[in-house]
């Protein structure tokens, strides 16, 4: 079973700051996906990389997929208190459609 | 609906109670999944529903958890004489490639 390792686990910054979280996985990532939870809410979708060296970027957020598939990243540029949550990445189990998620950042953004 | 509705959205039970979550899927998505989130943990998985296919329960913890899908849409995951372990937020989501999956808002369960 692959595991996805987050880190760091917690993360309190002020507003305006940048920021970078990182999952890393232990075998090649078919696919990546991006999730954030708002609490009390479930987790919403952010973004899906497919390919090795993949940048997709959503307004002030930036994901980057490894080259060699088997990390990834999200730095937030210039963080707003709207961007607090907690930061979840998750892969397809390998010929399946279930995801496995890590275990997340959680985000704290002080205004 | 527009979205995956769950309920209840809060589920205060006493130990040993059984106890029935409720999913609505999105229409028109064919796998459904239950997952399992405890405070300050990632999600786990439970259960998986694709199509007429066979569940994949290798997530379940114990044969006292336990869930179905009718007709293809609603989906109820029942536990047995619950243990003050089963304390959690319950998360379903359904997909209709397995890109991108739409989480309900959970239901929170409170095992006393």
């Amino acid at each position: 079973t692959q595991l996805l390792e987050q880190s760091p686990q917690f993360l309190s910054i002020q507003e305006g700051e940048n920021l970078t979280v990182y999952c890393n996985s232990s075998s090649v990532f078919s696919s990546l996906q991006w999730y954030r939870q708002e609490p009390g809410e479930g987790p919403v979708l952010l973004v899906t990389v497919v390919t090795g060296g993949e940048v997709k970027k959503l307004k002030r957020l930036t994901f980057q997929f490894g080259d060699a598939r088997k990390d990834s990243s999200l730095h937030i540029t210039a963080a707003q208190p709207g961007d607090t949550g907690l930061y979840l990445c998750a892969e397809l189990q390998g010929g399946s459609e279930k995801l496995v998620f890590g275990k997340g950042t959680k985000l704290t953004v002080n205004p | 609906g527009a979205g995956v509705s769950q309920s209840p959205s809060n589920k205060v039970t006493e130990k040993g109670k059984d106890v029935e979550l409720r999913c609505d899927p999105i229409s028109g998505h064919t796998a459904l999944y239950w997952y399992r989130q405890s405070l300050g943990q990632g999600l786990e998985f439970l259960i998986y529903f694709q199509g007429n296919s066979a569940p994949d329960k290798s997530g379940l913890p114990s044969d006292r958890f336990s869930a179905e899908r009718t007709g293809g849409s609603v989906s109820t995951l029942t536990i047995q004489r619950t243990q003050q372990e089963d304390s959690a937020v319950y998360l379903c989501a359904s997909s209709f490639s397995g890109y991108g999956y739409t989480f309900g808002s959970g239901t929170r369960l409170t095992v006393v």
